[in-house]
């Protein structure tokens, strides 16, 4: 077990561009969720997966986003279309159970200039 | 649907001396409470959690909690800080029969002064 991974951890971009993050969550871990964390804020939910299938998205998650998770194990978050108040650390964690604390990667952190 | 308010955005205390981090959180239906540390540009971590039993959690770092029902409450204790413990504490709330989906507080930022 090493923990959920994020890549990349650091990610500049031009406004306009598209962008896509990757998670890997614990293996043996069934629901993988999607955060937004701002300078000075908590973490906002976005998404949330069980297995492969999305069950639930925050209207935080415009048109621009969408998240996958194929065969139920890494998962991408894509923007398209970036805007600068994108700019924002994106959090992945997951859980293996119901009710269970969730584990948190260490974030991508994304600039849009 | 479920809430959590951190009233203090920051907390400066002295090396050794008590602190206390306030969490209060909304909810109509049972919960499961949460603290996590984060330290800068890194991932959010355990610090504690409420899930059943005893209302009074411990962390292997001397942090403590406990969970007042009537109170709605869940604030974070330690009897001695570290300059170490300086860092941003979370309070989060699962409400029990939905998505279970954890909802977090705005955090608190702790200061430990030498």
């Amino acid at each position: 077990d090493t923990g959920v991974s994020q890549d990349p951890r650091h990610k500049i971009t031009k406004r306009g561009q598209n962008v896509t993050f990757r998670c890997d969550p614990i293996s043996e871990h069934n629901r993988l969720y999607w955060y937004r964390q701002t300078l000075g804020q908590g973490p906002e939910f976005l998404t949330y997966f069980q297995n492969e299938a999305q069950l639930e998205k925050s209207r935080l998650l415009s048109d621009r986003f969408s998240a996958e998770r194929p065969k139920g194990s890494f998962s991408t978050l894509e923007i398209q279309r970036t805007e600068q108040g994108d700019s924002a650390m994106y959090l992945c964690a997951s859980s293996g159970g119901t009710p269970a604390e969730a584990f948190f990667g260490q974030g991508t952190r994304l600039t849009v200039v | 649907a479920q809430s959590v308010t951190q009233l203090d955005s920051q907390v400066p205390v002295f090396e050794e001396a008590p602190v206390e981090l306030r969490c209060n959180y909304s909810s109509s239906v049972s919960v499961y409470l949460f603290w996590y540390v984060q330290y800068p540009n890194q991932g959010l971590q355990l610090l504690l959690k409420y899930l059943s039993g005893s209302t009074l959690v411990e962390s292997i770092n001397g942090f403590e909690a406990e969970f007042n029902k009537s109170q709605t409450s869940f604030h974070l204790r330690k009897p001695s800080v570290h300059i170490s413990d300086t860092a941003e504490y979370f309070c989060a709330v699962i409400a029990s029969g939905g998505s279970y989906i954890p909802t977090f507080g705005r955090g608190t930022s702790l200061i430990v002064h030498p």
